[in-house]
This record gives C-alpha cells, sequence and structure tokens, in this order.
C-alpha cells in the first residue's frame, strides 16, 4: 500500500498564480482532510471531506477550494496565490467515525513557497 | 478562541530516561485526544489516543493520561530510544467523529540525548 500520496513534494509560485495539490489514498477511507503547518503554529484544519461529494470547511478555509468527486482522491486548489500561503501542507486520511483507534494517516507534504 | 496548548517547546532526556510531554487544553466539550509524533521533513504519525471517558490509556512504551478536571493531557514515553527525537503534538476533536475536526497544539520537540 502506498498510503496518502501528496504531489508535488515541493513548488514556487508567484502571487497570484493558481494550481492544485494533489492527494490520493489507497486505504478506502472515508474521510480525508488538509492541512496547513507553519512554523510555531502546529497543524491548523483548512477543508475536510467525510465522503464523495462531502466537504465542509475547517479553520482556515480562505483562498482555498476542494473536491470530492472519488473516494480516492481530494485536490486543493488555491485560486490565487498569496505569500500567507506560503506552508507546508498535509493531506490526511481515515476511516471516518469513532472507534477502538481513531488514526489520521498522513502524507509526507507538500512544501509550498508564494513569492 | 478554545485551543490546545502545550507548556513547554523543547524538552531534552537523557537515552534510556522517561520522559513527559505536558498538554493543556480549554474545551471541557472535547471528548477525544490524540497524540501525533513528526519527525523532521515527515508528515505527523499516530502514537496514541484516549476518549474522555478514561484518563489513562498504554500502549507500547508509551502512556497517555487525562486529567479532565484541569483539562491537562500528557504523554510518557518510557526508555526512551534515539528514534523518540521528534515534535510531539497533542489533538483534540472538535467535531462529531475521532477525526472530523482536529485541533493540533503548536508541539514540543523531544531530544534524546544518547
Amino acid at each position: 500500500n502506498a498510503g496518502v500520496t501528496q504531489t508535488p513534494k515541493f513548488q514556487v509560485l508567484k502571487t497570484g498564480q493558481s494550481m492544485t495539490l494533489q492527494c490520493a489514498q489507497d486505504m478506502n477511507h472515508e474521510y480525508m482532510s488538509w492541512y496547513r503547518q507553519d512554523p510555531g503554529m502546529g497543524l491548523r484544519l483548512i477543508h475536510y471531506s467525510v465522503g464523495a461529494g462531502i466537504t465542509d470547511q475547517g479553520e482556515v478555509p480562505n483562498g482555498y477550494n476542494v473536491s470530492r468527486s472519488t473516494t480516492e482522491d481530494f485536490p486543493l486548489r488555491l485560486l490565487s496565490a498569496a505569500p500567507s500561503q506560503t506552508s507546508v501542507y498535509f493531506c490526511a486520511s481515515s476511516w471516518q467515525s469513532g472507534g477502538d483507534t481513531g488514526e489520521l494517516f498522513f502524507g509526507e507534504g507538500s512544501r509550498l513557497t508564494v513569492l | 478562541g478554545e485551543n490546545v496548548g502545550l507548556h513547554l517547546p523543547t524538552l531534552s532526556v537523557q537515552e534510556g530516561d522517561n520522559s513527559i510531554i505536558n498538554c493543556a487544553y480549554s474545551n471541557s466539550a472535547s471528548d477525544y485526544f490524540i497524540w501525533y509524533k513528526q519527525e523532521s521533513g515527515k508528515g505527523p504519525q499516530f502514537i496514541i489516543d484516549i476518549r474522555s471517558n478514561m484518563d489513562k490509556r498504554q500502549g507500547q512504551r508509551v502512556t497517555v493520561l487525562l486529567n479532565k478536571t484541569v483539562k491537562h493531557l500528557s504523554l510518557q514515553i518510557a526508555a526512551t530510544q534515539p528514534g523518540d527525537s521528534a515534535v510531539y503534538f497533542c489533538a483534540e476533536n472538535m467535531g462529531s467523529f475521532g477525526n472530523e475536526k482536529l485541533t493540533f497544539g503548536t508541539g514540543t520537540r523531544l531530544t534524546i540525548i544518547p
């Protein structure tokens, strides 16, 4: 199993450009999410999805769009990049709902720099 | 707003000793807490979780303690090893499901001294 795969690993954008960060998981997880990680601020939730066709906003959704057309993929779109979006982005997935474990599986991260 | 925070940003421990990483939370309605480990250049990795109806849970070399009275969470790592060097995050769930809306603390960097 590849787990959670993010592409690209590194990206440099100019202010105003748009791009899509890709995320795919091969574990048949219902739940997927995007976080951003900034120095000294931990991880903050951008958007999440509890199943195909269902998305919702997290703590910091402005400037980002998501869609969930399949169970496997959850792309994150930056509509018009701003320097404030310079960050490391993590995609994560898990089986939905509680149970004995709520393990969230993270990808390796995508480092984005906006000039 | 309510958030999860940590008492200490850095912690250095001699190899073989036990370590304790602390976390304070302020949302009394939170009912699910998780600890994650993040090694340099990698994504966070699940360590252990605990629900609010428990006050202690043990894993392999790790123990999580939950004190709801003072809203405090701790992670104990026994017999630390060099591979334990990483940043550790506590997180609480703000949603209806286990992982729906996790709020992470800022992290504690644990360094194991050989």
